[in-house]
């Protein structure tokens, strides 16, 4: 199974843009890149998915190496609820094998 | 209302113990799963179903059951508790149609 690769920690200050890496050299070509993040004592939230394109929601950008390799999850400014754990997640669109990893913990700074 | 409620929310247990972790979703949605939280970790697949009559096994499904009464309840069951399923199990929903999945606020379980 295809495993991604974030770092453990990151630091942003507010109102600052905040780009969050994931590894995933072994995507396979029908591997959707799938982020979540989960707020304290809440339930993970979906923030954006993509295949092949960069992706933009209202939430955030998504950038995919033109290999697919690796991706970015960009948040334009970072507001202080946007401290939370992100997961990125390599998965079919059935979410029948959805595995969370251990995530980025973002930590934002007044 | 929550689109995705659980019940109970928190919940302590003895070894040995049967116990039931329900689920109820108002979206409308044909595919629900389950999921547990270890401290520190990610989420952990346990089991899903993509309508009533289907229901798999996911990457961690070995002393847990599960009940799809309806298209609305989902239920997680563990036939004999032991401390090492002490976690936060999720439940989460998602449409056919759509790439995203919504997450109930979860159970804290705690076998003593």
């Amino acid at each position: 199974d295809a495993k991604t690769t974030q770092p453990n920690s990151m630091e942003s200050n507010e109102e600052e843009p905040v780009h969050l890496p994931c590894n995933h050299s072994t995507i396979s070509g029908t591997d959707y890149i799938h982020w979540y993040r989960q707020l304290p004592s809440q339930g993970p939230e979906y923030v954006i998915h993509g295949l092949t394109s960069n992706v933009n929601n209202r939430m955030a950008s998504l950038a995919i190496a033109e290999d697919r390799k690796s991706s970015t999850l960009i948040l334009h400014r970072a507001t202080l609820r946007d401290a939370a754990v992100y997961y990125c997640i390599l998965g079919p669109y059935n979410f029948n094998k959805f595995y969370f990893g251990s995530g980025t913990k973002l930590n934002v700074k007044p | 209302d929550a689109d995705v409620t659980q019940t109970p929310r928190n919940r302590i247990t003895k070894t040995g113990k049967r116990i039931m972790l329900e689920c109820s979703q108002t979206k409308g949605h044909d595919r629900m799963y389950w999921y547990r939280q270890d401290p520190g970790l990610g989420l952990r697949l346990i089991y899903y179903s993509f309508d009533v009559k289907d229901i798999n096994k996911g990457e961690i499904s070995d002393g847990y059951s599960v009940s799809r009464q309806a298209q609305a309840k989902f239920s997680l069951s563990l036939e004999s508790a032991i401390p090492n399923q002490t976690a936060l199990y999720f439940c989460a929903t998602s449409d056919l149609f759509s790439y995203e999945q919504y997450f109930g606020p979860g159970t804290r379980l705690t076998v003593t």
